[in-house]
């Protein structure tokens, strides 16, 4: 079974630009979690969705945006760019929400805002 | 104080040498997970505990719910275990540790 993939893997953006990362869970997966990853902060959590409905947000700004798509895809979008921005940004995706259910990481979106 | 303390921050270890990790946590908890981060940033499940002993191979979790403590062990370690080790609690949300740079020599 394809393991969790994230597009793109490396991307470069300047400040006030806004991008779209994108996260294809494992098959049969219906729960999709996105985290920031930074070396001040660690790992953070950005949101969950769950049959393309919000389940639960992190406590970041409203520049972070997320969404599901009906065969469980799911896409986060950052708006208006800002240095501190810069991070790895990881989805999981596990068997269904309200768990616990194992999560199964991508290997991440490694995101530079210059 | 963080929600989640992991200890140690930093640990080398000798190839064969028995290693623990702890973790403890404030909040409450449906599950615990214990993450295994290689440089590159991939990041596997190692374990999800709710109570109990979990064992895989060399590694071993254990959880203790009324101290809200855990710890991972590794047996035997050997230098490809060389990872930040990342204790997860899962609430509502999921909440992280800062991570154990475990760097073991041969």
């Amino acid at each position: 079974k394809a393991g969790v993939t994230q597009t793109p893997r490396y991307l470069i953006k300047t400040r006030g630009q806004q991008v779209t990362l994108s996260c294809s869970p494992i098959s049969g997966h219906r729960s999709v979690s996105w985290y920031q990853q930074t070396p001040g902060q660690g790992l953070q959590f950005l949101f969950e969705y769950f049959s393309e409905t919000q389940r639960n947000k992190g406590n970041f700004p409203g520049r972070f945006s997320g969404r599901q798509f009906s065969n469980s895809r799911s896409e986060m979008n950052v708006s208006t760019l800002e240095l501190g921005d810069s991070a790895l940004y990881l989805c999981a995706s596990s068997l269904g929400t309200g768990g616990p259910y194992e999560q199964y990481f991508g290997p991440g979106t490694r995101l530079t805002v210059t | 104080k963080n929600e989640v303390e992991q200890s140690p921050q930093n640990l080398t270890a000798q190839e064969g040498e028995f290693i623990t990790i702890n973790c403890s946590y404030s909040v409450g908890i449906s599950a615990l997970h214990w993450l295994q981060q290689h440089p590159g940033g991939g990041i596997v499940s190692l374990f999800m505990l709710s109570s109990g002993k979990k064992k895989h191979g060399r590694l071993i979790a254990t959880i203790n719910i009324q101290e809200k403590h855990s710890s991972l062990h590794i047996t035997a370690s050997h230098p490809r275990d060389s990872a930040v080790y990342i204790c997860a609690v899962e609430g509502n949300d999921m909440r992280f540790g800062a991570g154990t740079r475990l760097t073991v020599k041969p």
